[in-house]
């Protein structure tokens, strides 16, 4: 079945550090890929998403591209800021029989010191 | 315009009762999807109403069954009430699509004794 696996956190960086969070995933067609985020006290909200193989999906400074040839969906920001910190979720959206179905990562916490 | 509200926020149960959570979707939006979410983990995809059907399920046994209405909101029912039940569920709603991002309510807390 299709699967998300993302790498361990709790990641912690100073501000204004690079921040890779890695993301593979498992699927059986062509899925849609999703970046949400989680701030403390708030909702799940959508992050970035790409819909096809080399998309690049950005907003808020992160980028994550659409990587089918190594099913890779890699999250990045060039200078992280304190309010940055929150839980990231790697997700994949995928036809079934009749809807789609989507498969989230574990998720993984990223702190920021100033 | 309000986004996803769900009812209530938390509730506390004793094992073998049953519960039913509800679900208003955003504005404009057609399709709403119910997840599970224990501490510390991600979302775990129970099911997808579309048009008053369930579209898709995930991996949930049949004590979990759930209901979309005309205008579009939906519950989750849940029978026998099991200790490992105890978790954050989150309604998302969306347009149709797998495309579609998701728009989730802050979730109803659910604590079984």
């Amino acid at each position: 079945g299709n699967s998300v696996t993302q790498m361990e956190g709790p990641v912690t960086l100073s501000e204004e550090a690079f921040l890779t969070i890695n993301c593979t995933y498992t699927a059986t067609g062509y899925p849609s890929l999703f970046w949400y985020v989680q701030y403390p006290g708030e909702g799940l909200q959508l992050l970035l998403k790409a819909t096809k193989a080399d998309d690049k999906g950005s907003n808020k400074g992160f980028e994550a591209t659409y990587r089918k040839e190594t099913t890779s969906f890699h999250l990045e920001k060039g200078s992280v800021q304190v309010s940055d910190s929150a839980v990231y979720f790697c997700a994949l959206s995928d036809r079934g029989t009749g809807g789609f179905k989507t498969i989230f990562g574990a998720g993984t916490r990223l702190f920021v010191k100033a | 315009d309000a986004g996803v509200t769900q009812s209530p926020t938390h509730l506390i149960k004793t094992r073998g009762q049953q519960v039913t959570l509800r679900c208003s979707p955003k504005s404009g939006h057609d399709t709403v999807s119910w997840y599970q979410q224990a501490l510390g983990q991600g979302p775990q995809f129970i099911f997808q109403y579309y048009e008053e059907e369930e579209r898709q399920r995930g991996n949930f046994p049949d004590r979990f069954s759930g209901h979309q209405f005309p205008n579009y909101s939906s519950e989750l029912n849940v029978n026998a009430l099991l200790l490992g039940d105890s978790a954050l569920y989150l309604c998302a709603s969306s347009l149709k699509g797998g495309n579609q991002p998701q728009h989730f309510g802050d979730g109803t807390r659910l604590s079984i004794l």
